[in-house]
């Protein structure tokens, strides 16, 4: 099983700066497989990214993702003060769906 | 336009059983497979079952021998049945259609099972 380890677990910024988010996978994965989702207080998930790279219907463009092989990137470029909030990884590989632990991004 | 609507949660007592739903529209559940992703109070997010379009399944780990799940195709429904629950079940479950056999790329708003006694 893979393992997705999220750091670091709390980003503390200030709006209008950069976030760098990290997702590390305890083997090489197929980075088709992996995906990002941002989740608000009192509300679903969301997916922001899928195929490690790809923005979701909707998603601004200040949001990136990156990455193959063990470590992938999700990239905010400027931080709104609607992304404060917890963002999650997500890798589908030996017919389970595993995500990371998380990373809370908070205003500093 | 595609939701996912869950219902079936409450307050249950340890060794109960629960039968979750999850009405989908804008789509057809054979099409696509449909997952439960759970969330305990404060943690993370973790994927208990999955019902594959095709009608294969999925269960982790925590929860098999005990959860079983099935669609109603003339209601669009899918449906997640968790039997002996224990307090460690208690949690936001979501169901969420998954894309390919690969992300989840709609999800309910999700329904509050609490175990205790």
């Amino acid at each position: 099983e893979t393992v997705l380890t999220q750091s670091p677990g709390t980003l503390s910024l200030s709006p209008g700066e950069r976030a760098t988010l990290s997702c590390r996978a305890s083997q090489s994965v197929d980075s088709y497989y992996l995906a990002w989702y941002q989740q608000k207080p009192g509300q679903s998930p969301r997916l922001l990214i899928y195929a490690a790279s790809t923005r979701a219907n909707g998603v601004p463009d200040r949001f990136s993702g990156s990455g193959s092989g063990t470590d992938f990137i999700l990239t905010i470029s400027r931080l709104e003060p609607e992304d404060f909030v917890v963002y999650y990884c997500q890798h589908y590989g030996d017919k389970r769906w595993t995500f990371g632990q998380g990373t809370k991004v908070e205003i500093k | 336009e595609v939701q996912l609507m869950e219902s079936g949660g409450g307050l249950i007592q340890p060794g109960g059983s629960l039968r979750l739903s999850c009405a989908a529209s804008g789509f057809a559940v054979t099409h696509y497979s449909i997952s439960w992703v759970r969330q305990a109070p404060g943690k993370g997010l973790e994927c208990v079952s999955t019902l594959y379009g095709e009608g294969d399944t999925y269960f982790a780990d925590s929860v098999k021998g005990r959860v079983t799940i099935s669609r109603d195709t003339s209601n669009n429904t899918v449906f997640l049945q968790i039997n002996s629950l224990r307090a460690e079940d208690t949690a936001m479950y979501y169901c969420a259609r998954v894309y390919g056999h690969n992300w989840f790329d709609s999800w309910g708003q999700g329904t509050l099972v609490i175990v205790s006694s």
